[in-house]
């Protein structure tokens, strides 16, 4: 079985560019998450998706960060434009709630990609 | 809110010595508890996760946590470190009804030969 695969793995850009990052999750996870991991520091949760809804994005910075994810399957987050903190990396992860609300439901978690602002 | 502490942001072990690492939690529910591992430019990997069953949970690779209530504690445990054991580990902690994953700050662990 293929594991939540992110791309790309690495992108260098300079302040004030746009970036943007897919995220293609496990087949038939009905969940998605975007996180944002600083350096030193654990994940912190940007973006939550049952299906194609958005049912947390409380933690998003949403005057430069935008994330969709159209048909419920793979998802993009953007950034326009990128500020020299918002280098880090970026974790997609996809879980199966299923029937019981699926909060002790196993993360599946993308290698992520580094994004680099100069 | 749900929160967790993790201390010692590097924690160095001897090959085959008692790997510990410590996870206090802070949740107005009843949590579930999370251990994650994470190598070199890889995601995260569950190790194991406390949902209210057994106290003592075992995972993969030889790990184990023990839920204490009344030490809000969840502490990662392994008897003998190997040199494959060299990571990150993250304690995380979810409350029950919703999805969202609060993580600590690591423990990267050394193993020394």
């Amino acid at each position: 079985e293929a594991g939540v695969v992110q791309s790309p793995r690495y992108k260098i850009i300079e302040k004030k560019q746009p970036v943007a990052f897919w995220c293609n999750p496990i087949s038939g996870h009905n969940t998605l998450y975007w996180y944002r991991q600083n350096l030193g520091q654990g994940p912190e949760l940007l973006i939550r998706y049952e299906n194609e809804e958005a049912v947390d994005d409380s933690q998003l910075p949403k005057d430069r960060f935008s994330a969709e994810r159209l048909k419920g399957v793979d998802s993009t987050l953007k950034i326009q434009p990128a500020e020299l903190g918002d280098s880090a990396v970026y974790l997609c992860a996809s879980s199966y709630a299923g029937t019981s609300g699926g909060a002790s439901n196993e993360q599946f978690f993308g290698p992520g990609t580094r994004l680099t602002v100069l | 809110a749900q929160s967790v502490t993790q201390l010692g942001s590097h924690v160095s072990v001897s090959e085959g010595a008692l790997v510990l690492l410590r996870c206090n939690y802070s949740s107005s529910v009843p949590p579930y508890l999370f251990w994650y591992v994470q190598y070199p430019n890889q995601g995260l990997q569950l190790l194991l996760k406390y949902t209210s069953a057994a106290t003592l949970v075992k995972g993969i690779n030889g790990f184990e946590a023990e839920f204490k209530k009344s030490e809000t504690s969840f502490h990662l445990t392994k008897p003998s470190a190997h040199m494959s054991d060299a990571a990150e580990y993250f304690c995380a902690v979810s409350g029950r009804g919703n999805n969202r994953l609060a993580f600590g700050k690591g423990n990267q662990v050394v193993v020394i030969p």
